[in-house]
C-alpha cells in the first residue's frame, strides 16, 4: 500500500501534555506531510518534511522522518484544547503526484 | 480562513437529480483536486486537474463528472447518484501538481446527502 498508516488511532490527553503520533508507509517517498482536520471541516496543512530531511519544527510541532524504517512521528508539545482534531499523515510517493493519506489519528485534548 | 472556496456547503439530492459542486481558488495554483471523504475515514482522491487538463481519474464512476473551466475554477457534476455517495467532498489546490512538493490547500468541503 502507498498509504501512510498512523499509530495510535485515537489519543486522549490532558491540556499541557505532549501528544505523539506515528506514521508508517511502504513505498519510497518524495515527501511526507501532516494535516489537521477539525470535525466536519477541511484539512489544514501543518508541516512537510522532505525525504532528505530528518527533523523539522514549526511552532509547537516537531516532525521526524526515518526513511530507513519508513516511518514518521508528529509531536505536539504543550497541547491545547484547540488541538483537538484528526491528524492525517500523507505521503507523496517518489515519481507520483498522488498524495496518499493515512487512516487518521483522533486526538482529544481535555481542558 | 481557507483560500479555497467551495459551494454549496450542504447539498441534499435525490437519486434522479442533477447537481453541481463548485470550487474556486485565487492563489494562482495550476493543480486542483477532488477528494471524497466518508465519516472517520481519510480523504480518497477522485480527480486531479493539472494546467486545466484532467491528469488523474481514480476510476471514479461516470455519475461523477469533473470540469475545469479555467485555472481558478473546478466543478463536479453529479447525476444519478446512489445513497452510498453521501460524503464530504473536498476540493484542494496545489502549485502545479507535477514538479511541486505538493502541499495541498483544502476548501471546507461540501457535505452531500443522497436520498
Amino acid at each position: 500500500s502507498q498509504q501512510g498508516e498512523e499509530d495510535p488511532q485515537a489519543l486522549s490527553i490532558q491540556e499541557g501534555e505532549n501528544a505523539t503520533m506515528n506514521c508508517s508507509y511502504k513505498t519510497s517517498i518524495n515527501n511526507l506531510q501532516w494535516y489537521r482536520q477539525n470535525s466536519g471541516r477541511g484539512l489544514v496543512h501543518l508541516i512537510l518534511i522532505r525525504s532528505n530531511e530528518r527533523e523539522k519544527h514549526s511552532g509547537r510541532l516537531r516532525v521526524t522522518l526515518d526513511t530507513s524504517k519508513k516511518s514518521s512521528s508528529l509531536l505536539i508539545t504543550a497541547s491545547r484544547a484547540a488541538d483537538t482534531a484528526s491528524y492525517f499523515c500523507a505521503i507523496r510517493p517518489y515519481g507520483n503526484n498522488r498524495l496518499a493519506f493515512g487512516k487518521g489519528n483522533q486526538v482529544v485534548v481535555i481542558p | 480562513d481557507t483560500e479555497v472556496t467551495q459551494t454549496p456547503k450542504h447539498l441534499v439530492m435525490g437519486m434522479t437529480n442533477k447537481k453541481s459542486l463548485k470550487c474556486e481558488q485565487h492563489m494562482g495554483h495550476r493543480a486542483m483536486y477532488w477528494y471524497k471523504q466518508k465519516a472517520k475515514k481519510p480523504p480518497e482522491l477522485m480527480f486531479v486537474y493539472s494546467y486545466e487538463k484532467l491528469s488523474i481519474n481514480e476510476s471514479v464512476p461516470s455519475r461523477f463528472s469533473p470540469e475545469c473551466p479555467n485555472s481558478s475554477l473546478l466543478n463536479l457534476h453529479l447525476h444519478a447518484l446512489q445513497p452510498e455517495d453521501s460524503a464530504l467532498y473536498l476540493c484542494a489546490s496545489s502549485q502545479d501538481g507535477q514538479g511541486d512538493t505538493g502541499e495541498l490547500f483544502f476548501g471546507e468541503g461540501s457535505r452531500l446527502t443522497v436520498l
